[in-house]
């Protein structure tokens, strides 16, 4: 299976923590993005990295890419509740998408 | 920014009928969609790939009799899930781009199937 896996594989933070997740992948990439998914809804695209990148930043979200132990990671700094939701990598492999197997957060007020 | 619109949103039926699920791209052509299924607390599997205008390439361990991928435009993919059974209760989402992965790709609000 292509599918990447993430860890941990459930998060609990208080506000204002920061909230670090990882993400390891099997193939050579182009780029890995990552993904929210708040209970039962769509998936909103968050960040994109690409391959010759190392790091990454948007508002409070860091993302780290590194190749050669194919892994990333997403830091979400100074967290919010609403921030709660599950996170997913997700590596495009020619024309498809493969998603690892998620983080759930949960960030207490 | 590109929308994609999944319809219904939710969808109850009984054992031995069939669903369509409808994926649409609201102001961008998509040359390519992905449906994709998601069990509780699990991460999305990809179904099958769906290019406009020729069939779809399933995954491995997809059935493509039961569940059927049309993409007669480039701005609607439908999946039919036939003669459902209860092990078909789900989550089904939808994606659509205009070029590759690369570039990232326009999620659907999801379906929430549940067979009776």
């Amino acid at each position: 299976s292509q599918q990447g896996e993430e860890d941990p594989q459930a998060l609990s933070i208080q506000e204002g923590e920061n909230a670090t997740m990882n993400c390891s992948y099997k193939t050579s990439i182009n780029n890995l993005q990552w993904y929210r998914q708040n209970s039962g809804r769509g998936l909103v695209h968050l960040i994109l990295i690409r391959s010759n990148e190392r790091e990454k930043h948007s508002g409070r979200l860091r993302v780290t890419l590194d190749t050669s132990k194919k892994s990333s990671s997403l830091l979400i700094t100074a967290s919010r509740a609403a921030d709660t939701a599950s996170y997913f990598c997700a590596t495009p492999t020619g024309n498809q998408f493969y998603f690892g197997t998620g983080t759930s957060l949960t960030v207490i007020p | 920014g590109a929308v994609v619109s999944q319809h219904p949103s939710r969808v109850i039926c009984k054992s031995g009928t069939s669903v369509k699920i409808e994926c649409r791209s609201l102001d961008f052509q998509a040359t390519t969609m992905f449906w994709y299924r998601q069990f509780p607390k699990k991460s999305l599997m990809l179904m099958a790939t769906s290019n406009e205008g020729s069939k779809a390439t399933y995954e491995q361990g997809v059935e493509k009799d039961k569940f059927l991928i049309n993409h007669a435009s480039l701005t609607l993919s439908t999946l039919t899930v036939t003669s459902a059974h209860p092990e078909d209760s789900s989550f089904y989402i939808c994606s659509a781009g205009a070029g590759t992965a690369n570039y990232g790709y326009t999620f659907g609000s999801g379906t929430r199937l549940t067979v009776v």
